[in-house]
């Protein structure tokens, strides 16, 4: 059965922090790895990894795929009370559709 | 903005009711879905389209419908609305070379 697992659940931490996001994944005919933060409403598009090992950066968050160890990785630096949200994880495999994690509910205190 | 709206935005409703949730879009894209959101469960697939009157069943399909006669418009319905219903249901459109979906605001559905 095709999963995602996300780690940890939930992540408390202080402004200026670094945090690190885990994301796992067995699914098969992989096709591509996508992280989402999603705040109080809709999820956002952050990232699309598809090959091992090159880093996506975007200002303080940058994410990182390894396709041999079925694993992504999202950090976020330098973390500020804006970065609070619930992070997602979701797998594209060779259908159309995305197979989500339950995310990770980031909590930044000033 | 992808240009997607969800109609309604809140709706409570009672056990046994039917409802039907619309997801319209701007940009004329094939691929549309519809998720719900719950606590400890994250996003799961319950329906999608890849065209007009092309659909398919997603993972927690059972208790929905779907329908599409225009490129535009994605309904989801509820035929008969149950407490387990109770949920954020988001519509999504993508671009297949792209893989990336985008959202649309949702629609939170409590039923009594």
């Amino acid at each position: 059965e095709d999963k995602v697992v996300q780690s940890p659940l939930s992540l408390v931490v202080h402004e200026g922090d670094t945090v690190t996001l885990n994301c796992s994944y067995e699914v098969t005919n992989f096709r591509s790895l996508l992280w989402y933060k999603q705040e109080k409403k809709a999820p956002t598009f952050l990232f699309m990894l598809t090959s091992s090992g090159i880093e996506k950066k975007s200002g303080r968050l940058s994410s990182i795929l390894d396709k041999k160890e079925l694993f992504s990785i999202l950090n976020i630096t330098a973390t500020q009370t804006g970065d609070s949200a619930v992070y997602l994880c979701a797998v594209a495999h060779n259908t159309d559709k995305l197979i989500f994690g339950t995310g990770t509910r980031l909590q930044v205190f000033p | 903005d992808a240009g997607i709206t969800q109609s309604p935005r809140h709706k409570v409703t009672e056990t046994g009711t039917p409802v039907t949730l619309r997801c319209h879009q701007t940009e004329n894209h094939r691929y549309m879905y519809w998720y719900r959101q719950d606590p400890g469960h994250g996003l799961r697939l319950i329906h999608y389209s890849y065209g007009v009157k092309d659909t398919d069943k997603g993972e927690v399909s059972d208790g929905y419908s779907v329908s599409r006669s225009k490129t535009e418009d994605f309904l989801l319905t509820l035929e008969s609305a149950t407490s387990s219903q109770t949920s954020v249901y988001f519509c999504a459109i993508s671009r297949p070379s792209h893989g990336e979906l985008f959202f649309g605001e949702g629609s939170r559905l409590t039923v009594l």
